[in-house]
């Protein structure tokens, strides 16, 4: 199971959106409504941003938000603030009963 | 609150095995599925190993098939990772998370983790 094509790096002013792309397969991506999002800041554990394509748990900030089109996952962040630096990953359950994870995205808040 | 605190990691010879843990606290560890997720130095997260909420079914990666085994044991509310034949490639931080909702939609939240590091 490859691994999901995520950029390695993305940046943005505060205030500003940017979107980070998720891309993989019919057999995941594709073909699931799993489709998470998760924030990693350095030296911490990841937390859950985004279920179900484009679900937020309850205390995630409304500027995160996700979406999917054909094998593509994105995660839009608005408004942005220094906090929101942090790396991101997105994940898939697949069609193998597997999960994969994408290789991650750097976010710098310039 | 919920609490996940993993140990048993520490640094082994290739070859050697090893046997996590996790220890839950703060929901109903026994109507949820829990993951084992990895990361290794600098680099991206790599899901390792689920198993549903009553131990009856488990899945695993390619990568650890056939060398590591997920179990838990609901009585004591722990999750365990056994992993055996450890290669240089294996060492990383382990996380166990619990499933957020259900057994497909998402890890959360996560433990503090524990490094293994597989070195001779």
């Amino acid at each position: 199971q490859s691994a999901l094509t995520q950029p390695a790096s993305v940046s943005g002013s505060p205030g500003q959106s940017i979107t980070i792309s998720c891309t993989g397969t019919s057999s995941d991506v594709g073909g699931s409504n799993y489709v998470s999002w998760y924030q990693q800041h350095p030296g911490k554990a990841p937390k859950l941003m985004i279920y179900d394509v484009s679900k937020r748990p309850s205390g995630v900030s409304y500027r995160f938000s996700g979406s999917k089109s054909g094998n593509t996952a994105s995660l839009t962040i608005s408004g942005l603030q220094a906090e929101d630096e942090a790396d991101y990953y997105c994940s898939s359950y697949t069609s193998a009963r597997t999960w994969v994870f994408g290789g991650g995205t750097k976010l710098t808040v310039l | 609150e919920v609490q996940l605190v993993e140990s048993g990691g520490g640094l082994v010879q290739p070859g050697g095995s090893l046997r996590l843990s996790c220890a839950a606290s703060g929901f109903t560890f026994a109507t949820y599925a829990m993951s084992w997720v990895r990361q290794a130095p600098g680099k991206g997260l790599e899901w390792v190993a689920t198993i549903i909420y009553s131990g009856g079914v488990t899945y695993s990666a390619d990568s650890v098939k056939g060398r590591f085994t997920v179990s838990r044991d609901n009585s004591k509310n722990t999750l365990y990772l056994q992993m055996n034949s450890l290669r240089a490639e294996d060492t990383a931080i382990y996380y166990c998370a619990k499933a957020w909702q259900q057994l497909v939609n998402g890890f959360d939240p996560w433990g503090q983790g524990t490094l293994v590091t597989v070195s001779s």
